[in-house]
């Protein structure tokens, strides 16, 4: 069983913060990471695909960074608005795996 | 609206119905999945099917019964289900691991 840890479990922010969470995985046989934005009665939105240690993706407002050694991922939201409340999920995938293993998400809101 | 078809949207049964919930994408990707996901939990993997063949099963209950007719198609039939099936059913698909999975919008299924 794969570990796949996201920190915190969730998160209120106002209007305008910047805020980021981490994702935690194993640091051996890396493959890829997967972002997801989960909103409330939507299906999971793929944000990034990152694959290399070092890579850093942007969209809009929303950026990740990746370490393979070290096992871990930040997502980073930019002056956070009210329509970036979502549960954002990671998904780790080993050694040329199809098959992610998701972490539990953390949910964000942000208030106005 | 999401490429991934999934229907119906929500289903309420009895312990004794047998029904089949759908899935269905036309972007060509070859390999289909089916999530459980219960409230404040991460999707949990139940089946991978790759090329049309059921590749993973995830030690499913035998009331759950997946069913892959074409590339496009995934269905999961389901019978004598226990209260504790109730959860939101999502179908995915991805053409490889370093392509994100395009999710449906799920069924949420309630046993009484």
């Amino acid at each position: 069983i794969l570990n796949v840890e996201q920190s915190p479990q969730s998160l209120h922010v106002q209007e305008g913060d910047s805020t980021n969470f981490t994702c935690s995985f194993p640091s051996s046989n890396f493959y890829a990471l997967h972002w997801y934005r989960w909103e409330t009665a939507k299906s999971p939105e793929a944000l990034f695909v990152m694959t290399l240690n070092g890579d850093e993706k942007k969209k809009g407002r929303i950026s990740a960074t990746l370490n393979t050694k070290e096992g871990y991922s930040y997502l980073y939201i930019k002056g956070s608005q009210p329509e970036d409340s979502a549960t954002y999920l990671c998904a780790f995938l080993s050694g040329g795996s199809y098959i992610p293993t998701f972490g539990r998400g953390t949910s964000l809101i942000v208030h106005p | 609206d999401t490429e991934v078809t999934q229907t119906p949207k929500h289903l309420v049964m009895g312990m004794t119905n047998k029904k089949s919930l759908k899935c269905e994408q036309h972007m060509g990707h070859r390999a289909m999945y089916w999530y459980k996901q219960k409230a404040k939990k991460p999707p949990e993997l139940m089946f991978v099917y790759s090329y049309e063949k059921l590749s993973i099963n995830e030690s499913v209950p035998s009331r759950f019964s997946p069913e892959c007719p074409n590339s496009s198609l995934l269905n999961l039939h389901l019978h004598a289900l226990q209260p504790e099936d109730s959860a939101l059913y999502l179908c995915a698909s991805s053409q490889d691991g370093n392509q994100p999975q395009h999710f449906g919008d799920g069924t949420r299924l309630s046993i009484l």
